[in-house]
């Protein structure tokens, strides 16, 4: 069965530091998802992507975040200046339509 | 009131059992729901989707009572390992767009105990 993958599993980081979340969508899915979980909170959507551009973007999506699809495959989530508060889970969603998103197994990103 | 609202539990029942969450949601203008299954730091794993009244997978039913805006989940004889958060998850479509942002509650832990 197809499935979404991301890397890192596990990133730890300075505040400040940039850091990039890579995720690797279904082969046929067109649109692509992220979505952030702080330990011990719900799962919140940060950013949809389709065509090679941001369709909506939540306020948590600030300009410290950007997303790109720079090779085709690939789908980043850049944050170029981490917080502490930007420790969380954070997970890739991909799609075909406006059905069921399959989840990759998340990046957990903890900021010291 | 919130977008999506459940009780976060935890409901402890013993294998066997019958067990049911209710989660209600504030836009009525909502058509398909879902509830989404999370293992503790794993990610969200489709479990049901809900778009008319109800949807029936084995052990597992999903109602929807739309005048209330409310759906639930039943899990009729709990197995050890259906201890895990379940989310109940409502999409919400911008407008002629083929993409959904999905709004998750808060999660219902359940355990299950021998």
């Amino acid at each position: 069965e197809p499935e979404v993958t991301q890397t890192p599993s596990h990133q730890v980081t300075q505040m400040g530091q940039e850091v990039i979340l890579r995720c690797v969508p279904i082969s046929n899915h067109l649109y692509f998802y992220w979505y952030r979980q702080i330990l011990g909170q719900k799962v919140e959507f940060l950013v949809s992507f389709y065509n090679n551009e941001i369709s909506e973007k939540s306020e948590i999506f600030d300009d410290q975040f950007s997303v790109e699809r720079p090779d085709g495959s690939n789908f980043t989530l850049k944050i170029r200046s981490t917080k502490l508060e930007d420790s969380a889970m954070y997970f890739c969603a991909t799609t075909s339509g406006p059905n069921e998103q399959f989840f990759g197994p998340g990046t957990r990103l903890t900021v010291l | 009131r919130k977008e999506v609202e459940q009780d976060p539990g935890p409901f402890n029942v013993p294998e066997g059992a019958t067990v049911a969450f209710n989660c209600t949601y504030s836009n009525s203008a909502s058509q398909s729901f879902f509830w989404y299954r999370q293992d503790c730091r794993k990610e969200p794993k489709l479990l049901m989707s809900v778009y008319s009244s109800g949807n029936e997978d084995g052990r597992f039913t999903a109602q929807l009572n739309r005048a209330s805006q409310y759906i639930s989940l039943l899990i009729r004889d709990s197995k050890l390992s259906d201890s895990a958060t379940y989310l109940c998850v409502v999409p919400r479509h911008p407008m002629n767009t083929g993409f959904q942002k999905l709004v998750f509650g808060t999660g219902t832990r359940l355990l299950v105990s021998p």
